[in-house]
């Protein structure tokens, strides 16, 4: 078992609707939680962090994080075609030094 | 403020040959990660150096090393390449902030193995 599990998908959506992606990890000692955006043959972007648990909005992006259930979330509202994307979730304990990545959900949203 | 940067963007190898990796991170960034991205197994973290110190390593064999220069800039070198090793490597910087540090991309290295 991976330990961050994220769905690949694909996902499509129409533009304006709200994108939900979401990720489950099974180690307890993550504290930092990450979402990249990557566009394809580019490196990864970082959209939003959030420690610990608890909630974080910036723009049209929130992201979650519940770690009693160890589940995190992001939300993309009035999703455009320029989000269309890959996004990765990533988490982190204290002092790791590295990322533990999950598989990516490519997302495509349609005019 | 310019990013991290990586080269070459691609490379093109043979079976048994030896690669090197650059990567230069963001001004004042003391911190950097490497990892490969492969269709199947996605983001795998190989390495990460401080201060040109390793202080964290991935699963990954021997054939695979890197160091920090005292300008922070690092490089990876890849011995005796396999077909495997064909994947996008990604350099990562970070400024160290307490216990945690937010890590930052250039656009990788493509490396085809053939």
């Amino acid at each position: 078992q991976k330990e961050v599990e994220q769905d690949p998908g694909p996902l499509s959506v129409p533009e304006g609707a709200i994108v939900s992606l979401n990720c489950t990890y099974s180690n307890s000692a993550f504290q930092y939680f990450m979402w990249y955006r990557q566009y394809s043959r580019k490196g990864p972007e970082l959209l939003m962090y959030t420690y610990s648990s608890g909630n974080k909005e910036d723009g049209r992006f929130t992201a979650q994080v519940d770690k009693s259930s160890k589940y995190i979330s992001l939300f993309i509202r009035d999703s455009q075609p320029s989000d269309s994307a890959t996004y990765l979730c990533a988490m982190s304990g204290t002092n790791d030094y590295k990322l533990s990545f999950g598989a990516g959900t490519t997302v495509t949203v349609r005019a | 403020k310019a990013g991290v940067t990586q080269t070459p963007r691609y490379l093109i190898k043979t079976r048994g040959q030896q690669v090197t990796l650059s990567c230069s991170p963001i001004s004042g960034h003391r911190s950097v990660s490497w990892y490969q991205q492969t269709p199947g197994q996605g983001l795998q973290f190989l390495f990460e150096y401080f201060s040109e110190t390793q202080r964290n390593k991935g699963n990954f064999p021997g054939r695979f090393s890197g160091r920090q220069f005292s300008n922070s800039r690092s490089e990876m070198n890849v011995s005796t390449l396999e077909l495997g090793d064909s994947a996008l490597y990604l350099c990562a910087s970070s400024l160290v902030q307490g216990a945690y540090e937010t890590q930052y991309f250039g656009p990788g290295t493509r490396l085809l193995v053939l």
